[in-house]
């Protein structure tokens, strides 16, 4: 099918990592896309891989590949209260009209 | 920075009326695209648009059209409101091969 999935919700405390995950479909697809959502507001880009890669650093950021499985995650470092937000992973895919293809988006509350 | 804005960020209309969403952009990027996003659901694609007066259909266009007589902007129409469009509208452009920038989102309500 052509779903990227991600699970809804996920729970940490300030200060711990986080670990948000998805699955994709389209084995073509060369870019990946990591999207914060915050309340009431569009998206905002936070990071993005080529599908050439396994992993990216970025900051408090890091994000794994796996192709095979198509599996990617997104692990955020010491989880900071302003890090409660949806975010979103997209597929840009170029079999066809490339378009992408945005998950269901995993909603991060960090407690205190 | 690019900058993608919404003419409304609420708006409530009633069943039947005919309802404009406007995006402009100021990047001078080829495409442009309109989602909406439900909880549960992320974001569904309704319509994009590579070019001026070219458009496509997303995966869920029915009830919706679009316009794109200039480059930087790009309406979104729905001819007769109904109440399952109730939704959050998203605007979003790009350079082709490149990332998306995002509008704050119009949340419309249909009464």
């Amino acid at each position: 099918g052509e779903d990227v999935e991600q699970s809804l919700f996920l729970s940490v405390r300030e200060g711990d990592s986080s670990v948000i995950n998805c699955t994709y479909t389209d084995s073509s697809s060369t870019y990946l896309y990591w999207y914060k959502q915050e309340p009431g507001a569009g998206l905002q880009l936070l990071t993005y891989i080529f599908s050439n890669m396994d992993m990216k650093q970025d900051q408090r950021l890091t994000v794994l590949l796996n192709k095979k499985d198509k599996h990617l995650s997104l692990r955020i470092a010491d989880t900071q209260t302003g890090d409660s937000a949806i975010y979103f992973c997209a597929e840009r895919r170029t079999s066809g009209t490339y378009k992408y293809i945005f998950g269901t988006g995993t909603r991060l509350k960090v407690l205190a | 920075d690019v900058k993608v804005t919404q003419s409304s960020r609420y708006l409530v209309k009633r069943t039947g009326e005919k309802v404009f969403l406007e995006c402009v952009q100021d990047m001078d990027h080829e495409n442009m695209f309109w989602y909406r996003q439900d909880p549960g659901l992320g974001l569904r694609l309704i319509y994009f648009s590579y070019d001026v007066k070219m458009k496509e259909k997303g995966d869920i266009p029915e009830g919706y059209s679009v316009s794109r007589e200039k480059k930087e902007r790009f309406s979104l129409i729905l001819e007769s409101a109904s109440t399952n469009q109730t939704s959050m509208y998203l605007c979003a452009s790009s350079y082709s091969g490149s990332e998306q920038f995002f509008g704050p989102g119009t949340r419309l309500t249909v009464l």
